[in-house]
């Protein structure tokens, strides 16, 4: 089974305007951590925010913000404020288990692509 | 700035060539790395966990002998695409997380190496 869905293979949003890209996600861990990431087109991945299976605020990061919602396993991401170079592909990822140690593995949805439009 | 530094950024080469990938952490000491496989227009997948001092931990389905992972200081992590093919074209992208930090700390990323083979 698919541990990280995005269902949105592509967005459109005009400059200036909010977006909602979504990601569901499937675990058993009662521990997890959920990032997105943006890959412009030049491919490197760009690290946006984090939400902590425990954590009980939403994250923000400026304007990111994550709507974590528990008990429907989604965590989708919010940007508020559209900028031009927005446009982007945007990935979720999974890392289940928890701890300090460096060697855990990410699990990726398919990503979505964005297009901020003037 | 980069953490992560990943080398060469472009590779053309001819079928049946051995292609080496570098991945450098660049102020930290990443006992693990990770190696993932992107196609055009689809998400990461892990092909494999790269040990300092050890074997590294390949993802099923992924040939061992093919693509060859050598973890020999804790701040590099080669990747060797042996008997390159056309097949093998994708962008392949490195990544290591800072060890000991918080369970909410990223995943650095290269800047990925995109690998065409002829």
């Amino acid at each position: 089974a698919q541990k990280i869905t995005q269902t949105q293979p592509g967005m459109f949003v005009q400059e200036k305007e909010a977006v909602t890209l979504d990601c569901t996600y499937d675990t058993s861990d009662p521990s997890y951590g959920l990032f997105w990431y943006k890959q412009p087109s030049s491919g490197e991945m760009i690290f946006l925010i984090y939400q902590g299976s425990y954590d009980q605020q939403n994250a923000t990061e400026g304007r990111y913000s994550l709507n974590f919602q528990k008990a429907r396993k989604s965590a989708n991401l919010v940007i508020s404020a559209s900028q031009l170079g927005d446009s982007a592909m945007y990935f979720c990822a999974m890392r289940e288990g928890q701890g300090n140690t460096g060697f855990q593995k990410l699990v990726f949805g398919t990503g979505t692509r964005l297009l901020v439009s003037p | 700035g980069a953490v992560v530094s990943q080398h060469p950024s472009w590779v053309i080469c001819k079928s049946g060539t051995s292609v080496k990938i570098e991945c450098r952490s660049l102020d930290f000491q990443a006992t693990t790395m990770f190696w993932y496989r992107q196609f055009p227009k689809q998400s990461l997948m892990l092909m494999a966990t790269s040990n300092e001092g050890s074997k590294a931990t390949y993802e099923q389905g992924v040939e061992k002998d093919k693509f060859l992972i050598n973890h020999a200081s804790l701040t590099l992590s080669t990747l060797t695409v042996t008997s390159a093919h056309p097949e093998d074209s994708s962008f392949y992208i490195c990544s290591a997380r800072r060890p000991g930090t918080s369970s909410g700390q990223p995943q650095h990323f290269g800047d990925g190496t995109r690998l065409s083979i002829l």
